[in-house]
């Protein structure tokens, strides 16, 4: 059963445009989301996170929302550049379990 | 400060066959997290070692297993190796206080099983 799902598997979008990857997950217990990135060859590389106590977290281009009602997160990325193009991990965790649980990501095409 | 690194970067086996994969966590970093990545389910997570102990377990079978060190380092086994076991494996290191610390990925050792 996948307590993490990002139910599109690829997405494309055009550069400068705004990218819009979405998370939906299960268990109403996890309190800790975050978004991973990765490169082909490379491990993931954390890019945000945010706790279940807020509904938004931004970091330069990058914003977090968060709707606990719906068990949902998503990721937007304004204004996508060239190197945006990756696979996108989101995963969440509850501290009562201890153990991050991730999706099957979502791969971003930035096109020109 | 030098990053997380994983070895070998590759390998090949065959079925039957066992292996063990070896990471180095980033300095400092008490908690090794241990992740299989297939191309139909994402990233899974194995089991996490802190403090030479393992505190928390996926849902893999008991062929999967690990150790942490002393000095934090920490192997992955994998025994009687099957060919669904062809993944990418990911090591990740963290102070290790909570899950919630940011984990930090080695680059990955990329299993063939033939």
């Amino acid at each position: 059963d996948q307590q993490v799902k990002q139910n599109s598997p690829s997405l494309s979008v055009q550069e400068g445009r705004i990218s819009i990857l979405n998370c939906d997950y299960t268990n109403s217990m996890f309190d800790y989301f975050l978004w991973y990135k990765k490169y082909p060859a490379e491990g993931p590389t954390f890019l945000i996170s945010i706790s279940s106590i807020k509904d938004k977290n931004e970091d330069g281009r990058f914003t977090v929302f968060l709707n606990k009602s719906a068990k949902h997160l998503s990721l937007h990325i304004v204004p996508s550049q060239p190197g945006d193009s990756a696979v996108y991990f989101c995963a969440a965790n509850y501290l009562l379990d201890d153990k991050i649980i991730f999706g099957k990501g979502t791969r971003l095409h930035i096109l020109p | 400060k030098a990053g997380v690194t994983q070895t070998p970067r590759y390998l090949i086996k065959t079925r039957g066959q066992q292996v063990t994969l070896s990471c180095s966590p980033i300095s400092g970093h008490r908690s090794v997290s241990w992740y299989q990545q297939t191309p139909g389910q994402g990233l899974q997570f194995l089991f996490e070692y802190f403090s030479e102990t393992q505190r928390n377990k996926g849902n893999f079978p008991g062929r999967f297993s690990g150790r942490q060190f002393s000095n934090s380092r920490s192997e992955m086994n994998v025994s009687t190796l099957e060919l669904g076991d062809s993944a990418l494996y990911l090591c990740a290191s963290s102070f290790g206080g909570t899950s919630a610390d940011t984990q930090y990925f080695g680059p990955g050792t990329r299993l063939t099983v033939l």
